[in-house]
């Protein structure tokens, strides 16, 4: 069965500084890899994805991340992080599409002014 | 207008209460989700529809009845609830159901509190 870890909970960050999000995954094939994003009062919205080939991803907003097969890993990073991105980070992996997607507990991620 | 709508966003009943969720997503997907959404636990995947037909029931209580009548809408009918089912209620949908470009575009839920 498939499996996300984020390891970490709740993130702090002061405005302008660099972010990094953790996720491991556990599937035993080559999985879909997904990180969502959710504001408060709102639903998920999708920021990248990764099916195949080059393992840097872009994304949205600014957003990146990088799968790295041989730690089972698919951290997002953003180089220099806006107060609007306060919000809760959710990483999925899916089986063979969305549909069959299994997420993380999230990250909530703080920005300080 | 675009995108995955959800009425109603809040949702007070209580456990003798009959109510139901209505979701509605305007961009030509195939397959239809709910998803539950508790506070401190991970977002639980409920049902999945494609092309109308259930293709997923995730060991949902039968408190939770879904309808899918086309493709663009779903309903999840509540009735007798318990205080534990109060969560955020997600819709989301994609181009199909397991397929390789199924990323998941999501409505803004459906806050419901059972009392």
């Amino acid at each position: 069965a498939q499996s996300v870890t984020q390891p970490d909970i709740h993130i702090t960050v002061s405005e302008g500084a660099s972010l990094e999000l953790r996720c491991n995954y556990s599937y035993g094939a080559t999985p879909y890899l997904f990180w969502y994003v959710q504001s408060p009062g709102q639903g998920l919205q999708l920021l990248l994805k990764y099916f195949s080939g080059d393992t840097l991803v872009q994304g949205i907003k600014g957003f990146e991340a990088e799968f790295k097969r041989s730690q089972s890993s698919f951290n997002l990073r953003k180089p220099s992080v806006h107060w609007s991105d306060a919000a809760e980070y959710f990483c999925a992996v899916g089986a063979y599409g969305a549909g069959k997607s299994t997420f993380g507990d999230g990250t909530t991620l703080t920005v300080k002014p | 207008e675009t995108g995955v709508t959800q009425t109603p966003r809040h949702l007070v009943m209580g456990m003798t209460n009959k109510k139901s969720l209505k979701c509605e997503q305007h961009l030509g997907h195939n397959a239809m989700y709910w998803y539950k959404q508790s506070a401190k636990k991970p977002l639980e995947l409920m049902f999945v529809y494609s092309l109308e037909e259930r293709v997923e029931n995730n060991s949902v209580p039968s408190r939770f009845s879904p309808e899918c009548p086309n493709s663009s809408h779903l309903f999840l009918h509540l009735h007798t609830l318990q205080p534990e089912d109060s969560a955020l209620y997600l819709c989301a949908s994609s181009q199909e159901a397991g397929g390789p470009n199924g990323e998941l575009f999501f409505g803004e839920g459906s806050r419901l509190t059972v009392l």
